[in-house]
């Protein structure tokens, strides 16, 4: 059975603190990463992919470590509006749809 | 916005029923794949829909069953609801490719609720 496993938090940050998230997959054969985040009650948008050699966007890293299944995620100076729930995401390749973890819920406090 | 919309935004059921849900696709999209999303857990993959043919599926039931139409869009059919299909059922298009991924773009969702 293919799965994502993530901490489900919430991880209660103050604003301005680095935060970093985990995730293990269970495919050794997934082709694609990706981190989505998804605010409450609205559908969820793709952050960033990640790749082994590691890439950042602003303030978030993204690192994928294929030896050990393992994908992580690290916001730095982090702002109010980067509360919400991020899905650590992995696709399997062909026609298999995306598998996504259940999510962890961050909460920047003021 | 992703241009992908759904319909309705949200529906009441009861167990037994059936409904039927609605997605269009991002324009120059040929690829539909549909998602349930349950309270507090991460969308899980039913199918996904290329050229008006199932192409892939996830583990559910036959009682789940869609179509994709000459123009993209799509429907996803629930039969013989029960309580436990409540959820945010989710459509996200792309562009199919021979190799690698392309990106998915998700609808609002549907707030599915059987009762």
């Amino acid at each position: 059975r293919k799965e994502v496993e993530q901490d489900p938090g919430p991880f209660n940050v103050p604003e301005g603190a680095t935060v970093a998230f985990n995730c293990t997959y269970s495919n050794s054969a997934s082709q694609s990463f990706f981190w989505y985040r998804q605010d409450c009650r609205k559908e969820p948008k793709l952050l960033m992919s990640v790749y082994s050699s590691g890439n950042e966007d602003g303030r978030f890293t993204a690192q994928l470590n294929r030896a050990s299944q393992y994908i992580s995620l690290l916001i730095r100076d982090s702002k109010l509006s980067d509360s919400a729930t991020y899905l650590c995401v992995v696709n399997e390749g062909g026609a298999d749809g995306l598998t996504f973890g259940k999510g962890t819920h961050l909460i920047i406090q003021p | 916005e992703t241009g992908v919309t759904q319909s309705p935004t949200h529906l009441i059921k009861t167990r037994g029923q059936q409904v039927t849900l609605r997605c269009s696709s991002q324009s120059g999209h040929n690829t539909v794949s549909w998602y349930q999303q349950a309270l507090g857990q991460g969308p899980q993959f039913i199918f996904q829909y290329y050229r008006e043919e199932e192409n892939g599926r996830g583990n559910f039931p036959p009682r789940f069953s869609g179509l994709q139409f000459p123009n993209y869009s799509s429907e996803l059919n629930v039969n013989a609801l029960e309580l436990d299909d409540s959820a945010l059922y989710l459509c996200a298009s792309s562009l199919s490719a021979a190799r690698g991924y392309n990106e998915q773009f998700f609808g609002p969702g549907t707030r599915l609720t059987v009762l």
